[in-house]
């Protein structure tokens, strides 16, 4: 099984600050990575793709990075609606999420 | 606009059955794969199952496999999981969502609330 590991599992930070959540996997993936918002009661919602592939829609201050076994997502200038869990997948084989990184105002 | 709206979840005991539906809209339901992911109570997200446009092929995770069934009717643009044997392990919100011609998943529902009691 494909394992995913995401940390850190919090962050805190301030509107405006660039921030980076990162993902490691236990082999290797390619670039087969997405990267999901959820907000408090809401679905995910996919931001990126194939580990740096912006969704349509998503606003460029999101951007991922990374493949084979190593994922960063980052977040060039946080705002107020990026207060939310945020979750890598891998779907090479099978689809296995992280644990998941909540971003909290600091 | 596409819309997925997942419907069918209830409160049941340990052992009983249920079956979720996820209805769909705005798309050609045929074309795509679909899956069901799932979320217990402040946790993380889980893919539960996974299915084929044409219904041809199905996927389980190990936990929901020989007690959970995915089918689809693309007449009717519905998504289906019968859930029988359920065990209060299987306590979550249960998402229905489009796979991506790359597999990745897009277009989420709201979920609907499956609760197993002992």
């Amino acid at each position: 099984d494909i394992q995913m590991t995401q940390s850190p599992s919090t962050l805190s930070a301030s509107v405006g600050d660039r921030v980076t959540i990162t993902c490691r996997a236990n082999q290797s993936i390619d670039s087969w990575l997405a990267w999901y918002q959820q907000r408090p009661g809401k679905a995910p919602k996919v931001l990126i793709y194939k580990a740096s592939s912006l969704e349509s829609g998503v606003p460029s201050r999101f951007s991922g990075s990374g493949s084979g076994t190593e994922f960063a997502l980052t977040i060039s200038s946080l705002q107020p609606d990026d207060f939310a869990t945020y979750y890598c997948q891998q779907y090479s084989r099978w689809w296995t999420f992280g644990q998941g990184t909540k971003v909290e105002i600091k | 606009e596409v819309q997925v709206v997942e419907s069918g979840g209830d409160l049941v005991q340990s052992g009983g059955s249920l079956r979720l539906s996820c209805a769909v809209s705005g798309f050609i339901f045929r074309n795509y794969a679909m899956s069901w992911v799932r979320q217990a109570p402040g946790e993380g997200l889980e893919c539960v199952s996974s299915i084929t446009n044409d219904g041809g092929s199905t996927y389980y995770v190990d936990s929901v496999k020989g007690r959970f069934t995915i089918s689809r009717d693309n007449s009717k643009s519905t998504l289906y999981l019968q859930m029988t044997s359920l065990r209060v392990d299987d306590t979550a919100i249960y998402y229905c969502a489009r796979r991506t011609l790359d597999d990745h998943l897009e277009f989420w529902g709201r979920g609907t609330l499956v609760t197993v009691s002992s």
